[in-house]
């Protein structure tokens, strides 16, 4: 399977605790990124790489949120002292490139419970 | 006022018939267009993206972008049982890379 994957699908922590979690973009793809989806909501933006620049982050991203992409490859997302309202869908999505045709191609996601 | 706004539905639809989904924009810098179908539990699956004002077809689905107003749509031709999903809409502003995503249109295909 050459799409993105991430790791793991599911996670379930206690409030306080710290999560990391992993994302394989397409292998030739540059750009990362992260996204979060709450229920009956659509995907919100949270920060993209392109290789192993962070270049833009959003306000959604607190200081308890962190994300890593260092050899340009695969992604990290770690969220210190969970909250219950950090309960999600966390998605990540890979792009070639830029332009008006790129298009992102979202992983299977990593669905987060915060007890 | 959302960036992207969609009727949230639910939109129930015969077997056989067109579908129409529909998604207006605010920002007018919005460079790209894209459809998602996103069924329950689980990622997001692109359709299909527009750019360029009017139609784009491929296979049962045509995009419709009008710029002047702001608008989005995507017709689904003779729906199958297999389309009810929910529907993202998400633009993406000229030399932005962020996909802003309007809530989504829950899809019913009714036998």
């Amino acid at each position: 399977d050459t799409g993105v994957s991430q790791d793991p699908r599911h996670k379930i922590t206690k409030r306080g605790q710290n999560v990391t979690f992993r994302c394989d973009p397409i292998s030739e793809h540059n750009r990362l990124y992260w996204y979060r989806q709450t229920l009956g909501q659509g995907p919100e933006f949270l920060t993209y790489f392109q290789n192993e620049a962070q270049l833009e982050k959003s306000r959604l991203l607190s200081d308890r949120f962190s994300a890593e992409r260092p050899k340009g490859s695969f992604s990290t997302l770690e969220i210190q002292r969970t909250e219950q309202g950090d309960s999600a869908m966390y998605l990540c999505a890979s792009s070639r490139g830029t332009g008006a045709q790129e298009t992102q191609y979202f992983g299977p996601g990593t669905r987060l419970l915060v007890l | 006022q959302k960036e992207v706004e969609q009727n949230s539905g639910p939109l129930s639809v015969p077997e056989g018939a067109i579908a129409s989904l529909n998604c207006t924009y605010s920002d007018r810098g919005s460079q790209s267009f894209f459809w998602y179908r996103q069924y329950s539990g689980k990622s997001p699956e692109l359709i299909m993206f527009i750019y360029s004002n009017g139609d784009k077809e491929d296979g049962r689905f045509t995009a419709q972008l009008n710029k002047a107003s702001q608008y989005v749509s995507l017709l689904i031709r003779d729906s199958q049982p297999s389309d009810s999903a929910t529907y993202l809409c998400a633009g993406r502003p000229f030399g932005n890379e962020k996909l802003t995503f309007g809530t989504g249109t829950r899809l019913t295909i009714i036998p």
